[in-house]
């Protein structure tokens, strides 16, 4: 059973590109979540996508968007690139809550580092 | 966001039994404990997670404070492959802004095993 899956798995870029980062989940999930970690912390939510519509956002700006395919997988996009944006960007998925369970375990795939030069 | 409050780093040997603490002295009532550690190079897993008892399996165990205010991350034999950091993260399912959708990670606890 493939676990969550990250393409590419490093990126170089220049200020001012536009990147597209893809995940796909756990066989079996319906949720996607993406996140950014800079290096030495811990991963900062950007949101959460599930029935292709984005359910959850966090403190990102609109540079960051992204897209759920009827499949399940799914795509960061980040426009206008900068310094500030090189990071491990990762990918987890989750089986949405029901019946019993009030709460699902995110899998986190191995993330794409991205270098903006 | 609720905050938990973590050691910053730990050192253990190997084979011996390990406790990471957490604080989070804010917990509301319906704020679930979860913990999860990234090993080197890869993304976060989960470890485990409790509201007020106890809980074991089969990678750790969790022991909660009675107020709920602490808890205590349990490594019976650390090996050399538990050196990660690690997250304790509050999670409230019915959070009315949808909070429990997302994991808010503080910077962890960086655990080093010696051989």
């Amino acid at each position: 059973d493939a676990g969550v899956t990250q393409s590419p798995t490093h990126l170089i870029k220049t200020r001012g590109q536009q990147v597209t980062l893809r995940c796909s989940p756990k066989s079996g999930h319906d949720t996607v979540s993406w996140y950014q970690q800079a290096l030495g912390q811990g991963p900062q939510f950007i949101f959460q996508y599930y029935e292709e519509e984005e359910r959850q956002r966090g403190n990102f700006p609109d540079r960051f968007s992204g897209h759920q395919f009827p499949n399940y997988s799914s795509e960061l996009n980040v426009n206008a690139l900068l310094l500030g944006d090189s990071a491990l960007y990762l990918c987890a998925s989750s089986l949405a809550p029901g019946g019993l369970a009030v709460l699902s375990e995110q899998f986190f795939g191995p993330g794409t580092r991205l270098t903006v030069l | 966001d609720a905050k938990t409050t973590q050691p910053n780093s730990m050192e253990s040997n190997e084979e011996e039994p390990v406790h990471l603490p957490c604080n989070h002295s804010t917990i509301s009532g319906t704020d679930y404990i979860h913990w999860y550690r990234q090993l080197p190079s890869q993304g976060p897993e989960y470890v485990i997670h409790g509201l007020t008892s106890n809980v074991n399996n089969r990678m750790a165990s969790l022991a909660i404070a009675e107020d709920r205010k602490s808890s205590t991350l349990i490594l019976h034999r650390a090996t050399l492959r538990d050196a990660a950091v690690y997250y304790c993260i509050l999670r409230d399912p019915w959070d009315p802004q949808g909070g429990s959708e997302k994991l808010v990670f503080g910077k962890g606890t960086k655990l080093t095993v010696n051989p």
